[in-house]
């Protein structure tokens, strides 16, 4: 079974901090995702990359960035938190080769007071 | 961009009855569709998808249909039980570059014993 791990359950940050997700997987997969999920709105796409070194933006790219380093591991970065931006946050992966659907992390909650 | 519909919002059924979640999609040139369900607390797992070259798939207790004419698609779950309580959402996504999922507003539905 595909591992994909996000670092933390919960988080609690403060307005205008910098605010780093990880999501870590072990399957080498080459396409990776981050969704926020908010009641009534479902799962909107915030950032995904297709290799290392390469981002697309989804469609709420404001206020988030990306890092891909490594092919394993896919950072989501909140440049200056906002109360706007608590959500749960959702990491994905897919294989580029098997279309079977995303695999999800546990998500992380994120709050910001 | 695509666009993903999903109604009812909340659905309440009894136990062994039937319950059927549509869907509706905005870009004629999405081909595969997928349906997770979200237990309460956990990450999003996929139960079945369809592709635009199949009208109908099974599985089990549920099913899928797919009108591509019309842009629209559906789970039916029959006989259900009280584990088929859940948040479901339905997605879309054609099979090009990242196959990225634009996901419906999920159904929170729930059986009654």
């Amino acid at each position: 079974d595909v591992k994909v791990t996000q670092s933390s359950r919960y988080l609690v940050k403060r307005t205008g901090e910098k605010v780093f997700l990880e999501c870590v997987q072990d399957m080498d997969h080459e396409n990776m995702f981050w969704y926020r999920q908010d009641p009534g709105l479902g799962l909107r796409l915030i950032y995904f990359s297709y290799d290392v070194k390469m981002k697309e933006k989804g469609d709420i790219p404001e206020g988030y960035s990306v890092s891909r380093e490594k092919k394993e591991r896919f950072s989501l970065i909140l440049e200056s938190a906002s109360t706007n931006q608590t959500s749960m946050y959702l990491c994905a992966t897919l294989s580029g080769t098997v279309i079977y659907g995303y695999t999800f992390g546990s998500g992380t909650r994120l709050t910001v007071v | 961009g695509e666009n993903v519909e999903q109604h009812p919002s909340t659905l309440s059924v009894q136990e062994g009855d039937s319950a059927v979640i549509k869907c509706t999609y905005s870009d004629s040139a999405s081909n595969y569709f997928p349906w997770y369900k979200q237990e309460l607390g956990k990450r999003p797992q996929l139960i079945i998808d369809i592709r635009s070259n199949v009208g109908e798939k099974k599985d089990q207790r549920i099913a899928v249909t797919l009108n591509k004419t019309a842009k629209h698609f559906s789970l039916h779950i029959t006989e259900t039980q009280p584990e088929d309580s859940a948040v479901y959402f339905c997605a879309a996504s054609g099979i090009q570059g990242a196959q990225k999922l634009v996901f419906g507003q999920g159904t929170r539905l729930t059986i009654n014993p």
